[in-house]
C-alpha cells in the first residue's frame, strides 16, 4: 500500500543521548519533509528535501540533522537531545505539483513521540 | 515564514457552515489543506495550485485569490466527522519549502 512509514512510534531518551529516526516513502515522490508537532501547536518545519541529494533547513532546524539517504528514505538525527525536543515528530511526502495521482494516499507519517527526559 | 490562520476556534451545529482563512504575506505557489483528529496524522484534505488549479476528494471546498495571498476553506453543512483542526500549509516559489500554520480546531456538535 503507498504510503509513508516511520519507526520508531515511540521513544524515551535522557538528556544528551542520540537517536534517529526513520522515514520512507514508497509514493515515488521527490520532496519529503520533518515536522515536530508539540501539543496544542501547529506543525513546525524542520527540514525538508526539495528531491533527492538535496536538503534544506526550515524554520526550527537548531538540534537536528538529516540525511536524504534516497529517494526513498530521508532520516533525522538528533545528536544531544534535550527536553525542549520533546515532541511528536511527523515525516511527510506531500503533493506538491502535479504528484498527486491517488485521493486516497497517506501523505504524512504515522508520527513517533518522543520524550527527553 | 508561516501562514496565518484565522479564526483559532469555531463551534458549528450539525448542517451549518464555516469559512476559514489563511493568509501569507509573500507571493504564493500554492496553498495545501489538511485535517488532523487528536492522536492522528493530519490528513490531506485539498491542494490549491497557482493558476486556479484545485485538487481535492472530500465534499470540501476552498477557494485561492493569488492576488492576496489568501486562501479560504469552506465547510458546508458540517457534519460530526467535520471535527478536528484544519491547517493550511503554503509553498512560496519553487523552493518547495512548505510551510504550516498554527491551525484552526472546528467543533461540529449534534
Amino acid at each position: 500500500n503507498a504510503g509513508v512509514t516511520q519507526t520508531p512510534k515511540f521513544q524515551v531518551l535522557k538528556t544528551g543521548q542520540s537517536m534517529t529516526l526513520q522515514c520512507a516513502q514508497d509514493m515515488n515522490h521527490n520532496s519529503m519533509y520533518w515536522y515536530r508537532q508539540d501539543p496544542g501547536m501547529g506543525l513546525r518545519l524542520i527540514y525538508y528535501s526539495a528531491s533527492e541529494g538535496t536538503t534544506d533547513k526550515g524554520e526550527v532546524p537548531n538540534g537536528y540533522n538529516v540525511s536524504r539517504l534516497n529517494k526513498r528514505e530521508f532520516s533525522l538525527r538528533l545528536e544531544s537531545a534535550a527536553p525542549s525536543q520533546t515532541s511528536v515528530y511527523f515525516c511527510a511526502t506531500p503533493p506538491t505539483r502535479r504528484q498527486i495521482s491517488s485521493y486516497n494516499e497517506q501523505f504524512f507519517g504515522p508520527g513517533t513521540r518522543l520524550t527527553v527526559l | 515564514q508561516q501562514p496565518v490562520q484565522s479564526p483559532q476556534a469555531v463551534i458549528l451545529r450539525e448542517g451549518e457552515d464555516a469559512v476559514i482563512n489563511c493568509s501569507s504575506s509573500k507571493a504564493l505557489y500554492s496553498v495545501h489543506w489538511y485535517r488532523q483528529k487528536h492522536g492522528e496524522a493530519p490528513v490531506f484534505l485539498m491542494i490549491l495550485l497557482k493558476g486556479g488549479e484545485q485538487k481535492g476528494h472530500e465534499k470540501i471546498s476552498a477557494s485561492f485569490n493569488e492576488k492576496k495571498q489568501q486562501s479560504s476553506l469552506y465547510l458546508t453543512a458540517s457534519q460530526l466527522s467535520y471535527s478536528g483542526t484544519y491547517f493550511c500549509g503554503t509553498e512560496k516559489g519553487n523552493d518547495y519549502k512548505l510551510s504550516f500554520g498554527a491551525g484552526t480546531t472546528v467543533t461540529v456538535r449534534a
